[in-house]
């Protein structure tokens, strides 16, 4: 049983438009929630995360919404850029044990 | 060095073989674990060490066989492995029981067994 589900295997965004990756989860107890990135070839780096008793979070083009009654995270990324292609992990933990995963999705941003 | 270092990069090997992957970190965490990552999967997580001492181990079979000597490095000891073994293996670090769980990964280990 998948806690934290990225539905959208892959995206593909214009240069300089909006990215939404999008990111459920079903484990009401986590409480942080966190966004990795990932080139080939390389392994994931931290990129935002968000606490459970907020709503928002921003460092620079990269923002995270966290909708805790609908389970569900976003990261937007504003203005999109091609060097922001890559593989986006979105992941969760309670306390900080134990990060739960989804399956990624892989962000094409076209110039 | 700094970060988390694994090596090798590239493994490839039989199923009858025993060979080990490394993993060292420089951050003074407390806490290292592996995950794997097949294709179009999410990152399992596999073993976690904290203050050396393994405190996950998430079902996973005993052709693998981890080793944490000290805090700062990690090994995996595959053996009779199977084709299906295949995947990217990552090495992570962190401060156990820090709130965030951020978690500060190398480049991976990718692992070809024919």
């Amino acid at each position: 049983d998948q806690q934290v589900k990225q539905n959208s295997p892959s995206l593909s965004v214009q240069e300089g438009r909006i990215s939404i990756l999008n990111c459920d989860y079903t484990n009401s107890m986590f409480d942080y929630f966190l966004w990795y990135k990932k080139y080939p070839a390389e392994g994931p780096t931290f990129l935002i995360s968000i606490s459970s008793i907020k709503d928002k979070n921003e460092d620079g083009r990269f923002t995270v919404f966290l909708n805790k009654s609908a389970k569900h995270l976003s990261l937007h990324i504003v203005p999109s850029q091609p060097g922001d292609s890559a593989v986006y992990f979105c992941a969760a933990s309670v306390y900080g044990n134990k990060l739960v995963f989804g399956a990624g999705t892989i962000l094409r941003v076209k110039s | 060095e700094t970060g988390v270092t694994q090596t090798p990069r590239h493994l490839v090997m039989g199923m009858t073989n025993k060979k080990s992957l490394k993993c060292e970190q420089h951050l003074g965490h407390n806490a290292m674990y592996w995950y794997k990552q097949s294709a179009k999967k999410p990152l399992e997580l596999m073993f976690v060490y904290n203050f050396k001492e393994q405190t996950e181990n998430n079902s996973v079979p005993s052709r693998f066989s981890p080793e944490c000597p000290n805090s700062s490095h990690l090994f995996l000891h595959l053996h009779t492995l199977q084709p299906e073994d295949s995947a990217l293996y990552l090495c992570a670090s962190s401060q156990f029981r820090r709130s965030t769980g951020e978690l500060f990964f190398g480049e991976g280990s990718r692992l070809t067994v024919l």
